[in-house]
């Protein structure tokens, strides 16, 4: 079957356009995660949804980034008024885990934000 | 912040050589998780190790845990030329609802 995809694989932007990433999990996976990885680091958690539901959006660096799922499925990462901090990339991981971190993720081949 | 960290950050060897990979991290875990990330694949899950557990094995990987030292590690025997890559632990916060990534060892096998 498929696994988890996100588009567009690559985009540049310039400063202060909003910018808005998707991610389709595995069908029937009812957790969903995004992180944002800078180059030579690792993934840093932005926010968790079991389905529809917005569970832990701690790691969003500021309230110009905003995640949604309205139906439990496709999800989409908003960033609003980009900065050049928020250049880099962005993975989707989805799981059929419900909250106990006891499955594995499966990570989409991630989006490369480049804000000029 | 992240709370694992991973030793050593980067990691030489030659081909058939064992590569010892090691993971720390701060708070009450109920599991933890290796992953492996290379341009051609991007992130993979590798194994997963419960807190209960001290030692798991798949295949050529071999992982310890220590709950008392709140550390991890991933050992790969035999390595190949195609083990290249980026290898992150994760841990699932008991507090939170996210996981912890550290920040990788990057492993280097040379044909």
């Amino acid at each position: 079957g498929a696994g988890v995809s996100q588009s567009p694989r690559y985009k540049v932007a310039k400063r202060g356009q909003d910018v808005a990433l998707r991610c389709d999990p595995i069908s029937g996976h009812v957790s969903l995660f995004w992180y944002q990885q800078a180059l030579g680091q690792g993934p840093e958690f932005l926010t968790y949804f079991q389905n529809e539901a917005q569970l832990d959006k701690s790691g969003l660096p500021s309230d110009r980034f905003f995640a949604e799922r309205p139906e439990g499925s496709v999800s989409t990462l908003k960033i609003q008024r980009t900065q050049q901090e928020d250049s880099a990339v962005y993975l989707c991981a989805s799981s059929s885990d419900t909250g106990t971190g006891y499955n594995e993720q499966f990570f989409g081949p991630g989006t490369r934000l480049t804000v000029l | 912040s992240q709370q694992g960290e991973e030793d050593p950050q980067a990691l030489s060897i030659q081909e058939g050589e064992n590569a010892t990979m090691n993971c720390s991290y701060k708070t009450s875990i109920n599991n933890l998780q290796w992953y492996r990330q290379n341009s051609g694949r991007g992130l993979v899950h590798l194994i997963l190790i419960r807190s209960n557990e001290r030692e798991k094995h798949s295949g050529r990987l071999r992982v310890t845990l220590d709950t008392s030292k709140k550390s991890s590690s991933l050992l790969i025997t035999a390595s190949r030329a195609a083990d290249t890559a980026s290898y992150f632990c994760a841990t699932w916060d008991n507090y939170g609802q996210n996981f912890v990534f550290g920040p990788g060892t990057r492993l280097s096998v040379l044909p």
